[in-house]
């Protein structure tokens, strides 16, 4: 049974910092794995998706990598902003089916 | 182009009572699933339709129940309400199913039961 866990569970730094968010899994027979963004009582945003036949993704100033291998990901975070303050999760999907299994996530606050 | 719409946006509810929200997903997609979101267990996988049909379902009982319509729309409905049926409820939209496409959420339907 896969299993998605994210370290650490809440973030504090001080603006401009650059951070990781981590993210691992149980079982390497993965599909893809996306990072989401949840604002406070909103939905889910789509922040990147990562083919399990690539290494990483890049938008801005953020950057996914995977290793599939490890059963890792991470989230790269450049330059933050206190914008950038969420919750962050990462999700795996299977190669059966269109499920994904979510992470509990991390809660990131960027200080100004 | 309209986004993924969840209505209503917040439910109160009984005990007892049977509920149904509605998911509109962006227009031309086919595929929509549903999560819910509680702070204790996490966002957990519901199902997904595609074309009408179920094509996967999670580990939630039977009072959880869902569909899909020719337009893509989709309603899940859940019957005899319990209190730890209280959460986030998140319905996601993408053009198939089963591929490498980013889910498009929409916000939620916040239910809760009394």
């Amino acid at each position: 049974k896969q299993e998605v866990t994210q370290i650490p569970a809440a973030l504090s730094v001080p603006e401009g910092e650059n951070l990781v968010l981590n993210c691992s899994f149980t079982d390497s027979a993965i599909y893809n794995l996306q990072w989401f963004r949840q604002d406070p009582g909103k939905g889910l945003t789509s922040l990147l998706l990562i083919q399990s036949s690539q290494r990483e993704q890049t938008s801005g100033r953020l950057n996914a990598s995977l290793d599939k291998s490890s059963g890792r990901s991470t989230l790269y975070i450049a330059a933050s902003q206190p914008g950038d303050s969420a919750t962050y999760l990462c999700a795996v999907k299977g190669n059966q089916g269109g499920k994904l299994i979510f992470g509990q996530g991390t809660e990131l606050s960027v200080k100004p | 182009k309209a986004g993924v719409t969840q209505t209503p946006r917040y439910l109160i509810k009984t005990r007892g009572q049977q509920v149904t929200l509605s998911c509109s997903p962006i227009s031309g997609h086919r595929s929509v699933s549903w999560y819910q979101q509680t702070p204790g267990q996490g966002l957990q996988f519901l199902f997904e339709y595609f074309s009408e049909t179920q094509r996967n379902k999670g580990n939630f009982p039977g009072r959880f129940s869902g569909r899909q319509f020719s337009n893509s729309r989709s309603e899940m409905n859940v019957s005899t309400l319990e209190l730890g049926d209280s959460a986030l409820y998140l319905c996601a939209s993408s053009l198939e199913s089963g591929t490498n496409e980013k889910l498009f959420f929409g916000s939620g339907t916040q239910l809760s039961v009394l």
